[in-house]
């Protein structure tokens, strides 16, 4: 079982490029997330998406966006990339059914420079 | 809103010593809490979870945590710190009404011989 993989594993991209950050998982949670990690200030949320065909914006979700079309694919979309956006970017996936308690899984992570 | 805050953004320890990673949250709702461990170049692993359920949380690798509800922490411990422990550690917090976590800013933890 693979559990959650992300492409690429880096990427050095240039100012004002599309770039779409691809995540996939295999244990058929209902719920995904993006998250971007970045020194000091931990995890924070970009956006989320409890089932397919719905999304969800998080914590920090302005220039970024996602979409669900089935249950397996969440990929990020960064329609013009900024150098604030340079992070890590961390996939992650739960079986949200309905309890509090469900735990996410993280995939390994696309480290994302903006020059 | 809730929020998490991590006292602490490097501890060093000796091999064999105590391990103490301090966590605090804030949340208008009883929590669920969280401690998430990233080794280098990795994505996060669970490391244990409070479910309101018993306070004292054993997870893996000899970690536990201890939620304190009147102290608003959820301090995570290790008796004999070891090498392989080296890494980053997330506390983080859900609350009941939704299945989003909030991070703390992470403690990277040093294990020195």
């Amino acid at each position: 079982i693979a559990g959650i993989t992300q492409a690429p594993t880096s990427q050095i991209l240039a100012a004002g490029r599309r770039m779409t950050l691809r995540c996939t998982q295999d244990m058929r949670h209902n719920a995904m997330y993006w998250y971007r990690q970045d020194l000091g200030l931990g995890l924070r949320l970009i956006h989320y998406s409890n089932t397919a065909g719905t999304t969800g914006k998080g914590e920090v979700p302005d220039g970024y966006s996602v979409s669900r079309a089935n249950t397996d694919d969440f990929p990020l979309t960064l329609a013009s990339a900024v150098p604030s956006q340079t992070s890590v970017y961390f996939c992650a996936s739960s079986d949200s059914t309905g309890s509090s308690t469900d735990t996410q899984y993280f995939g390994p992570g696309t480290r994302l420079t903006v020059l | 809103a809730q929020s998490v805050t991590q006292l602490g953004s490097h501890v060093s320890v000796s091999e064999g010593a105590l391990v103490l990673l301090r966590c605090n949250y804030s949340s208008s709702v009883p929590p669920y809490l969280f401690w998430y461990v990233q080794y280098p170049n990795q994505g996060l692993q669970l490391l244990l979870k409070y479910t309101s359920a018993a306070t004292l949380v054993k997870g893996i690798n000899g970690f536990e945590a201890e939620f304190k509800k009147s102290e608003t922490s959820f301090h995570l411990t290790k008796p004999s710190a070891h090498m392989s422990d080296a890494a980053e550690y997330f506390c983080a917090v859900r609350n009941n009404a939704g299945n989003m976590l909030t991070f703390g800013g992470g403690t990277r933890l040093m294990v020195k011989p």
